[in-house]
């Protein structure tokens, strides 16, 4: 069964851009949710989808938005880019059916703002 | 108040010999579920082990088990017989209530297994 996979893998924007990350979760999965992980903040949740619903979403201001399509796959969108949205952005499928089912995790999208 | 709390930023171990990774958690929902997972630098998150609030035994898996003791809401993590593919972060994480709500991850423990 292929794991979740995310692109691109690394990505160099400038600030005031906007960038869309995707996320292609475990066939199966109807959860997806997204986190930010940066050296100064640790792992931040950021949302999640399940069924094309956002189910739960973190303190992130609006710049920061999702999708999910009919598929499960995922998008997400940082728009108007600051220096401090550089951080490694990770993408984690579960079947979603109850809240502890386990989170398998994607190899993350390296993001970096100049 | 913080919701996962992991007091060891740096930890090493001799390869061979058990470990173990503290973590504490904060929650008043009676039904939560704990987590725990591996990031080596390579940066992908590996899931080790889950334990669920209503569960009566410590989970295990494989050479990881799970030391849950409720009362102090405490859930370290042990590592058996390290080896040195264990060299990792290792992250603590809780989802409170059955659905709809985040994951809160610690802060991590950098684990270094020594030869």
């Amino acid at each position: 069964k292929a794991g979740v996979t995310q692109t691109p893998r690394y990505l160099i924007k400038t600030r005031g851009q906007q960038v869309t990350l995707s996320c292609s979760p475990i066939s199966g999965h109807r959860s997806v949710s997204w986190y930010q992980q940066t050296p100064g903040q640790g792992l931040q949740f950021l949302f999640e989808y399940f069924s094309e619903t956002q189910r739960n979403k973190g303190n992130f201001p609006g710049r920061f938005s999702g999708r999910q399509f009919s598929n499960s796959r995922s998008e997400m969108n940082v728009s108007t880019l600051e220096l401090g949205d550089s951080a490694l952005y990770l993408c984690a499928s579960s079947l979603g059916r109850t809240g502890y089912n386990e989170q398998f995790f994607g190899p993350g999208t390296r993001l970096t703002v100049l | 108040a913080q919701k996962i709390t992991q007091t060891q930023p740096g930890m090493f171990v001799q390869e061979k010999e058990a470990v173990t990774l503290d973590c504490t958690y904060d929650t008043s929902d009676p039904s939560y579920g704990l987590f725990w997972y591996k990031q080596p630098s390579s940066g992908e998150m590996i899931f080790l082990i889950y334990q669920g609030s209503y569960d009566q035994q410590n989970a295990t898996e494989g050479r990881y088990s799970l030391n849950f003791q409720k009362a102090r809401k405490s859930a370290n993590l042990v590592i058996s017989a390290s080896q040195l593919g264990d060299s990792a972060m290792y992250f603590c994480a809780m989802r409170e209530g059955w659905t709809g709500n985040q994951f809160y991850f610690g802060t991590g423990t950098s684990l270094t297994v020594i030869p």
